[in-house]
């Protein structure tokens, strides 16, 4: 089945201790990248990647990293994590023959920061 | 800044009637603009995309159009159903590929 999975789907942490939130696609697509979603915000763009080994700033990248080093996985890194940083996360990727589309999205990942 | 931006407010209609979604943007030149739809702690589903050399997109009850004089999308549902009831969201994605969503508007579909 054609999908995005994200790890964990919970989590509830607190401040200054690193996470890690696994995201990978098995739809061989080179387009990925995360949102963080907040009530009243919407979806913002955190980082995206058009190909391995290229990311870029989406509109909020400030306190996440991210990595591309294998094109089915993109995870996202909070060095260290702060309660601001509670929220809904959704990764997503899309079709590289369709010059990045259509965007298929994970389940997301709830974190809570103490 | 570049903003997205929807009726934050819900929209709640019969079911059978048509629902209207606006999206409207500002300092931003998007090459498409998508919709998507959201059921509550669940990720967005992929609708419909329009390019900005497009005026109308149909799929089945949907209909997509854009206005790039008017900076605006709007997004229609007809033969609306309970099962409709959702929040819709507004995206768009410009040349340097970085994609902005607009907060969403709940629609809620009363039999």
């Amino acid at each position: 089945e054609a999908q995005v999975t994200q790890n964990p789907r919970y989590l509830i942490t607190v401040t200054g201790k690193k996470l890690t939130v696994t995201c990978s696609q098995n739809m061989n697509h080179e387009y990925m990248s995360w949102y963080r979603q907040d009530p009243g915000l919407g979806l913002r763009q955190i980082y995206y990647s058009m190909n391995v080994e290229v990311t870029d700033k989406g509109d909020v990248p400030e306190g996440y990293k991210v990595s591309r080093k294998e094109k089915r996985n993109f995870p996202l890194i909070l060095e260290s994590p702060s309660p601001n940083q509670t929220s809904l996360y959704f990764c997503a990727s899309s079709s590289p023959g369709l010059a990045r589309d259509e965007q298929f999205f994970g389940p997301g990942t709830r974190l809570t920061v103490l | 800044s570049q903003k997205i931006e929807q009726n934050s407010e819900a929209l709640n209609i019969q079911e059978g009637k048509t629902a209207t979604l606006t999206c409207n943007y500002t300092n931003y030149s998007p090459a498409y603009l998508q919709w998507y739809r959201q059921d509550p702690g669940r990720g967005p589903v992929f609708l419909l995309l329009i390019r900005e050399n497009e005026k109308e997109k149909r799929k089945e009850r949907l209909k997509v159009t854009f206005d790039t004089t008017l900076k605006q999308s709007l997004f229609h549902i007809t033969a609306s159903q309970p099962a409709d009831s959702a929040t819709y969201l507004c995206a768009g994605m410009d040349s340097s590929y970085k994609l902005i969503f607009g907060s969403g508007t709940r629609l809620l579909v009363r039999p």
